[in-house]
């Protein structure tokens, strides 16, 4: 089993619409989460972060589940310019390393 | 503006050659990072580097060989030994507080990426 999971897509969803892709980890003693966003031929760039309490920054809101060891990402009012791949992100409990997901693919359409 | 620095951004090597991949750091950051991308996948840690003179393996370090002799340096050899090394490279870097979790920390910093081609 991958240490961090994620459905590839893509996910393809009309403007306006609301999209949630979620992230399975398998390491239950993982600190650290977060999504990055990668647009086609580019680096990664951090989109949030996310709080065990969960957490929302505009149309985009975050959410732990420790207890299934899933997070997720919720899009909402897409835009044509959220299309992009969405990257899980999972500290582990030593050093500062990172594991990442294999991207889920969304492609909001006109 | 502080940043990160990958060069070349495209690179097209014959089998057989080693290549070195640049990655140059203005942020001050202690450490930094090597990952590989191929099509479709995450990113895999090569090597990382916590400190100057000082660099770890990471989970596909063979056929890679790196150096950080300067703060703001941390190049990437991909040697001959490399059996499929066309993929896409990215740099990263942190600030790195040892023992300590800080909020900010450990959000990784990514150069813009250097794709190498295997003839």
């Amino acid at each position: 089993r991958k240490e961090v999971e994620q459905d590839p897509g893509p996910f393809n969803v009309p403007e306006g619409a609301t999209v949630a892709f979620n992230c399975t980890y398998s390491n239950s003693a993982s600190q650290s989460f977060f999504w990055y966003r990668q647009d086609c031929r580019k680096e990664p760039k951090l989109l949030m972060s996310v709080y065990s309490s969960g957490n929302e920054d505009g149309r985009f809101t975050a959410q732990l589940n420790r207890a299934s060891q899933y997070i997720s990402l919720l899009i909402r009012d897409s835009k044509l310019s959220d299309s992009a791949t969405y990257l899980c992100v999972v500290r582990k409990n030593a050093g500062n390393m990172l594991t990442f997901g294999g991207g889920t693919r969304l492609m909001v359409k006109p | 503006d502080g940043g990160i620095t990958q060069s070349p951004k495209y690179l097209f090597r014959k089998e057989g050659q080693n290549v070195t991949l640049s990655c140059e750091q203005n942020l001050n950051h202690d450490a930094m990072y090597w990952y590989r991308q191929d099509p479709g996948q995450g990113l895999r840690l090569i090597y990382y580097s916590q400190i100057v003179n000082d660099f770890q393996k990471g989970d596909i370090a063979e056929g890679y060989s790196v150096s950080r002799e300067k703060k703001e340096s941390f190049p990437l050899t991909v040697t001959s030994a490399q059996k499929n090394p066309t993929a896409f490279y990215l740099c990263a870097s942190s600030k790195s507080l040892q023992g300590r979790l800080v909020s900010g920390a450990n959000v990784l910093t990514f150069g813009a990426g250097s794709r190498l081609t295997v003839l």
